[in-house]
């Protein structure tokens, strides 16, 4: 079955620190991955996306994220976090075949601490 | 950039009546829309997908009768929640697939409280 997880639920980050949030999947196709922002009450914002080629993806907002098929796995960082980070994120997977129907975790809510 | 409008922003109705969202791509032709429901601290889930002049397409579990989408147009896909109740108060999304390049974009959502 596919499925996308973000094994964190909640991670807090001090202001300047640097942040990694977690997502594996497990899909049949070829996916095309994505990270999303999600605001209280808002909807979403992209932060980056892959479908092909360099597997490290730049993002806005000065984010990154890496996909690595052996492990499954398309990890968003971000070298110094802002206070202004701190919001919900979600990773989705799609595919051709399912016409960009997005899978997506249950998301990884952000702190970020002075 | 591309912008997906979506309508209300947020809306309180009493139960057993319908509630109708609008989902409306401004700038770009949109092949193919989809519509998500979140609740409090939880994940999206897709609902369904529609595309523009045929049925939409539903997913598991979600009553068609109760959440009838219309694609009328290559810039408006509808919602309605019909005879909504408690159950049914939720944040809704829906995402639209640019039909040239094949971009895709969200709208700001809406959330709906039913009394």
């Amino acid at each position: 079955a596919q499925s996308v997880t973000q094994p964190d639920i909640h991670i807090t980050v001090s202001e300047g620190a640097s942040l990694e949030l977690r997502c594996n999947y497990s899909y049949g196709a070829t996916p095309y991955l994505f990270w999303y922002v999600q605001s209280p009450g808002q909807g979403l914002q992209l932060l980056l996306k892959y479908f092909s080629g360099d597997t490290l993806v730049q993002g806005i907002k000065g984010f990154e994220a890496e996909f690595k098929r052996s492990q499954s796995s398309f990890n968003l960082r971000k070298p110094s976090v802002h206070w202004s980070d701190a919001a919900e994120y979600f990773c989705a997977v799609g595919n051709s075949n399912s016409g960009y129907a997005l899978n997506f975790g249950k998301g990884t809510s952000l702190l970020v601490t002075p | 950039g591309a912008v997906v409008s979506q309508h209300p922003s947020r809306v309180i109705c009493k139960s057993g009546t319908s509630v109708k969202i609008e989902c409306r791509s401004l700038d770009f032709q949109a092949t193919t829309m989809f519509w998500y429901r979140q609740f409090p601290k939880q994940s999206l889930m897709l609902m369904a997908t529609s595309n523009e002049g045929s049925k939409a397409t539903y997913e598991q579990g979600v009553e068609k009768d109760k959440f009838l989408i219309n694609h009328a147009s290559l810039t408006l896909s509808t919602l309605t929640v019909t005879s909504a109740h408690p159950e049914d108060s939720s944040f809704y999304i829906c995402s639209a697939r640019e039909r040239r390049g094949g971009e895709l974009f969200f709208g700001s959502g809406t959330q709906l409280s039913v009394l």
